[in-house]
């Protein structure tokens, strides 16, 4: 099946450490998006990429890094800059183009900051 | 940046009941899209717009991209237990950047 798998589903991490999220989408999709949703709250872009090897900061990507060696793969590390860690973490993918662009989620992975 | 205003931030439904939800913006989008998200999991597209004025239905859920394209509402007639959940819109401006609203939270009646 065709679709956005995220792992692990749980993670915790003590103060200090880096911790990367993984994010694998087999829908051929260009475009990959992380975002961030705290509790009650809306979804807020923190890093995307239209095309490997190229990806843009969103609107939060102060403590976060990314890299996109492949077309499938877009992992998500919170480093230890980031003050805030403590969240929810969605996947997303899309193709790239002006119409039918919709954004695909994974099912999430929850941090939780010790 | 834009913002998107959604409301209401929470309703209480009765089964059989028909409820409604918008989204505002202070800005054009080219696109509104519907989610829903239950709790601990993704998103989930509902309804995607891509025409000013253009009204969409996806079963019991019917969705309008707003004349003026800075709004858009969602309509669940006849709602059941299941439709309980948050429902996000979104927005996109130009490239494939999204703008999300806060969500409404359905609840069901005590």
């Amino acid at each position: 099946d065709g679709g956005i798998t995220q792992s692990p589903k749980y993670l915790f991490r003590k103060e200090g450490q880096n911790v990367t999220l993984s994010c694998e989408q087999n829908l051929n999709h260009d475009a990959m998006y992380w975002y961030r949703q705290d509790p009650g709250q809306g979804l807020r872009l923190i890093y995307y990429s239209q095309i490997v090897n190229d990806f843009q900061k969103g609107d939060i990507a102060e403590g976060y890094s990314v890299s996109r060696e492949k077309k499938e793969s877009f992992p998500l590390t919170v480093t230890s800059a980031q003050k805030n860690p403590t969240a929810f973490y969605l996947c997303a993918s899309s193709i790239v183009g002006d119409s039918y662009n919709e954004q695909f989620f994974g099912p999430g992975t929850r941090l939780t900051v010790l | 940046g834009q913002q998107l205003n959604q409301s209401p931030q929470s309703m209480f439904i009765q089964e059989g009941e028909d409820v409604s939800m918008n989204c505002t913006s202070s800005s054009i989008f080219n696109t509104w899209l519907w989610y829903k998200q239950d709790p601990g999991e993704g998103p989930v597209l509902l309804i995607a717009l891509y025409k000013a004025g253009e009204l969409t239905s996806n079963g019991r859920l019917t969705a309008q991209f707003g004349i003026t394209r800075k709004d858009s509402f969602l309509n669940i007639s006849a709602s059941i237990p299941s439709d309980v959940g948050i429902y996000f819109c979104a927005g996109r401006a130009a490239g494939n950047k999204l703008t999300f609203g806060g969500g409404t939270r359905v609840l069901v009646k005590p």
